[in-house]
């Protein structure tokens, strides 16, 4: 049983660059969250999405698309990379939407963009 | 910023010691949950306290919940080795579907 499966672990951009990180669970969860982690901050919401088909905003979405593609998969999108945007992005997922559920994470992609 | 934040941001003890943590956070909530992640690794769910709850345990885990000071507190005892790694409060916010984590304390346990 893999979880939240996180690709790639590691990616080096240069600014301007576009990429797409991938993320998928096998856990049947309906909600799927981005959240990047940077020293210092903890980790901040990026985008989320309660269930296929929808997804919303969370608390730094400037800079940064997603898409549900089906209720395994949700993918983060940088159009054009920039130097603020080096950061380690963990994807989520978690039951179905609601505050007492525990989210259960990927292992993370390390992000430099120069 | 609605994020919460963990005092100390890091504590180094000896094997066996207890070690407490706590979160301090801005907003009414609806429950509170606590995170350990290993170095390199993604978070790892601890165990969730409810707002209406003021104390839980889990194992060698106890967590307690003062909603009057928005804050709370992670004690682990007996400490073990294996239970370094940085240790973070989640608040839903009262929102329903954004969790809001706090900074992080990181723990060294010392063999």
């Amino acid at each position: 049983n893999a979880g939240v499966t996180q690709t790639p672990k590691f990616q080096v951009l240069k600014t301007g660059q576009s990429m797409t990180l991938q993320c998928a669970q096998d856990m049947n969860h309906n909600s799927m969250y981005w959240y990047r982690q940077d020293p210092g901050m903890g980790l901040r919401l990026i985008y989320y999405s309660a269930s296929e088909g929808t997804t919303d905003k969370g608390e730094v979405p400037n800079g940064y698309n997603v898409s549900r593609l089906n209720k395994r998969e949700f993918s983060l999108r940088l159009e054009s990379a920039a130097p603020s945007q080096t950061s380690v992005y963990f994807c989520a997922s978690s039951p179905p939407a609601g505050p007492i559920q525990p989210q259960h994470f990927g292992d993370g992609t390390r992000l430099s963009i120069l | 910023s609605q994020q919460g934040e963990e005092d100390p941001q890091a504590l180094s003890i000896q094997e066996g010691e207890n070690a407490t943590m706590n979160c301090s956070y801005k907003t009414s909530i609806n429950n509170l949950q606590w995170y350990r992640q290993n170095s390199g690794r993604g978070l790892v769910h601890l165990i969730l306290i409810r707002s209406n709850e003021r104390e839980k345990h889990s194992g060698r885990l106890r967590v307690t919940l003062d909603t009057s000071k928005k804050s709370s507190s992670l004690l682990i005892t007996a400490s073990r080795a294996a239970d370094t790694a940085s240790y973070f409060c989640a608040t839903d916010g009262n929102t329903g579907n954004q969790f809001y984590f706090g900074t992080g304390t990181s723990l060294t346990v010392i063999p």
